[in-house]
């Protein structure tokens, strides 16, 4: 089955511009997790989404955003882009029935780079 | 405050040893311990999943235990390959969480020299 495909793979941005990222999970998988990756940070959690719902929030700033369409597709945006928003943006879909079912199927990431 | 740590940064070792990799956690009860490889460039991919009741758990070369009361899992990579150079992801999954949430560690780059 096909996996986790994140659109864009790579992409550049200025400072103060705003970026959407997208994400189609595996087929069936109703949670979609985002993640920052940065050298310092390692791997940061941004938000987890379940059935259109955000259900999880970590500690990132609102211009964090993210959204889930109903068929699990799933969109994060960064607005007002700062240099420190540059990272590799994982996403990743699970089951998300609870407990045991949180087995993360990662997609290849998105690099975003902000000049 | 609740931290994962990782053994090391980085660990070589030589082909056809054993890598042994450490995760310790202070402040959490997780009630679920996974791990995940990555290599450069890709997303993590899950290897394996350790609950909290259970002592070991293998799949091909890949062991894994976890201690609850010493708060550490150790990750073993057995007959080590050249091809198992990446870095090892330790997760942690809290008791009563929704799916979706886990924290990671900041990794273990092992390098398996030939």
């Amino acid at each position: 089955k096909a996996g986790v495909t994140q659109t864009p793979r790579y992409l550049i941005k200025t400072r103060g511009q705003q970026v959407t990222l997208s994400c189609s999970p595996i087929s069936g998988h109703r949670s979609v997790s985002w993640y920052q990756q940065t050298p310092g940070q390692g791997l940061q959690f941004l938000f987890e989404y379940f059935s259109e719902t955000q259900r999880n929030k970590g500690n990132f700033p609102g211009r964090f955003s993210g959204r889930q369409f109903s068929n699990s597709r799933s969109e994060m945006n960064v607005s007002t882009l700062e240099l420190g928003d540059s990272a590799l943006y994982l996403c990743a879909s699970s089951l998300g029935l609870g407990p045991g079912a949180n087995v993360l199927t990662f997609g290849a990431g998105s690099r975003l780079t902000v000049l | 405050s609740q931290k994962i740590e990782q053994n090391s940064e980085a660990l070589n070792i030589q082909e056809g040893k054993t890598a042994t990799l450490t995760c310790n956690y202070t402040n959490y009860s997780p009630a679920y311990l996974q791990w995940y490889r990555q290599d450069p460039g890709r997303g993590p991919v899950f290897l394996l999943l350790i609950r909290e009741n259970e002592k070991g758990k293998r799949k091909e070369r890949l062991k894994v235990t976890f201690d609850t009361t010493l708060k550490q899992s150790l990750f073993h990579i057995t007959a080590s390959q050249p091809a198992d150079s990446a870095t090892y992801l330790c997760a942690l999954d809290i008791r009563n969480t929704n799916a979706g949430k886990s924290t990671f560690g900041d990794g273990t780059t092992l390098t398996v020299k030939p």
